[in-house]
């Protein structure tokens, strides 16, 4: 049975600062996603990772996939307060029908002044 | 946006009462994915189909069963709501394989069951 685990679940950041979310996953896949969620709203996908090695960047936020170590991260540079929200991390069983994700229990990332 | 619209978005339902949930997506996707979200759970799948008239259970899909008559609609039904399926439900869909692409979700039907 796959399993997903993030940390941290909570996260309260400076503007300003940088930090890590992690995602550990327990089995092997090649493919994972990032998502944000805004309280009350559905999920934006930020990254698709397909392979180990895989890095992405867009703004602030950089993703990289570590297939070996089963590890992803979601890092965050120089956070400000637009980027309060929840973010998952989600791996796919793979086989044919790509899509049946398991996802972490998602970071809630607070950024203050 | 990604042609996904759910309904009904918000619902109160009685204990023991049947109800449907639709999944309607303008894309011709052939997968589509119905999830539920709960606190320190993150999302969770019920049920998903690869084809009109192909579905296959997810993680959780006890109570819950689903039919899918057309690419576009799937619907997911409970037959008798209990207190635990007091939950938000995402529809999902995939587009045909191929780097880079995502998976995309609807806004969520907010289910209440009392």
């Amino acid at each position: 049975e796959l399993k997903v685990e993030q940390n941290p679940l909570f996260l309260s950041m400076q503007e300003g600062k940088n930090y890590t979310i992690y995602c550990n996953y327990s089995t092997t896949s090649d493919r994972l996603y990032w998502y944000r969620q805004d309280p009350g709203k559905s999920l934006e996908s930020l990254f698709v990772l397909l392979s180990n090695g895989a890095v992405k960047q867009e703004g602030r936020l950089m993703a990289s996939l570590d297939t070996k170590a089963r590890l992803s991260t979601l890092h965050i540079t120089a956070a400000v307060h637009d980027l309060s929200a929840t973010y998952f991390c989600a791996v796919d069983d793979g086989g044919t029908s790509y899509g049946k994700l398991t996802f972490g229990q998602g970071t809630i990332l607070t950024v203050h002044p | 946006d990604a042609g996904i619209t759910q309904s009904p978005r918000h619902k109160v339902t009685e204990t023991g009462t049947p109800v449907t949930l639709r999944c309607h997506q303008t894309e011709n996707h052939r997968y589509m994915y119905w999830y539920r979200q709960d606190p320190g759970h993150g999302l969770r799948l019920i049920h998903y189909s690869y084809g009109v008239k192909d579905t296959d259970k997810g993680e959780v899909s006890d109570g819950y069963s689903v039919s899918r008559s057309k690419t576009e609609d799937f619907l997911l039904t409970l037959e008798s709501a209990t207190s635990s399926q007091t939950s938000v439900y995402f529809c999902a869909i995939s587009p045909p394989q191929g780097d880079g692409n995502t998976i995309y979700f609807g806004e969520g039907s907010w289910l209440t069951v009392v």
